[in-house]
């Protein structure tokens, strides 16, 4: 099956600095890329739909402007969380359809002193 | 927007019984039903998925029932064996498999030898 990847895997940070999140289609092109988060012992929330070439689109709830998202090319989409505070210490996981299922990078691990 | 829940939230079942979980949906335009198998840290890994058009679907020991009408479907374990524990989720989404998911709350499947 198709190869997502993710950079780096886990990130530990001082509250209210900047932490990028990348994440690559390895074999595929991917207009489309979805953002998770996962708090744990719970499910994945769709944070955004990351589009390459245009805008994001957040979920309801989401913050734009601490969550950027950047899908500069059909094979990267970037996730930075700005000024981090602890309560955002989660799992992200990013996913891109590719065939006929969506794939799923290995997710990063944040942890926000 | 849709909303998938999903029960029970644990099952614990002795290795060779069988584990069945159930997801609802509210959106009848949902068309895509893909379930996902979690483990701790990793990233989730599709097992089995079923679009609207079909009711049943089987893959060796896994298989998944939708029913539209009442709007539900339910993943289907037999022969448990202590490799399957983990957590699963159902998704559902309203394009392809390309669009965005909306998951349920997650089971944990304990499967005790």
């Amino acid at each position: 099956g198709a190869v997502v990847s993710q950079h780096p895997s886990w990130v530990i940070c001082k509250s209210g600095t900047s932490v990028k999140i990348e994440c690559r289609s390895l074999d595929f092109q991917a207009t489309t890329m979805f953002w998770y988060r996962q708090f744990p012992k719970q499910s994945l929330m769709l944070m955004a739909t990351s589009n390459e070439g245009s805008k994001a689109t957040y979920e309801q709830g989401v913050e734009k402007d601490k969550f950027l998202i950047n899908h500069a090319s059909l094979t990267l989409s970037t996730l930075t969380v700005t000024s981090a505070h602890p309560e955002d210490s989660s799992f992200y996981i990013c996913s891109a359809g590719g065939g006929s299922e969506q794939f799923f990078g290995p997710g990063t691990r944040l942890t926000v002193l | 927007g849709e909303n998938v829940e999903q029960h029970p939230s644990t099952l614990s079942v002795q290795e060779g019984d069988s584990a069945v979980i159930k997801c609802t949906y509210s959106d009848s335009a949902s068309n895509y039903f893909p379930w996902y198998k979690q483990e701790l840290g990793k990233r989730p890994q599709l097992i089995i998925d079923i679009r609207s058009n079909v009711g049943e679907k089987k893959d060796q020991r896994i298989a998944v029932t939708l029913n539209k009408t009442a709007k539900h479907f339910s993943l289907h374990i037999t022969e448990t064996q202590p490799e399957d524990s983990a957590v699963y989720f159902c998704a559902a989404s309203t394009g392809t498999s390309y669009g965005k998911l909306t998951f349920g709350q997650g089971t944990i499947l304990t499967v005790h030898p």
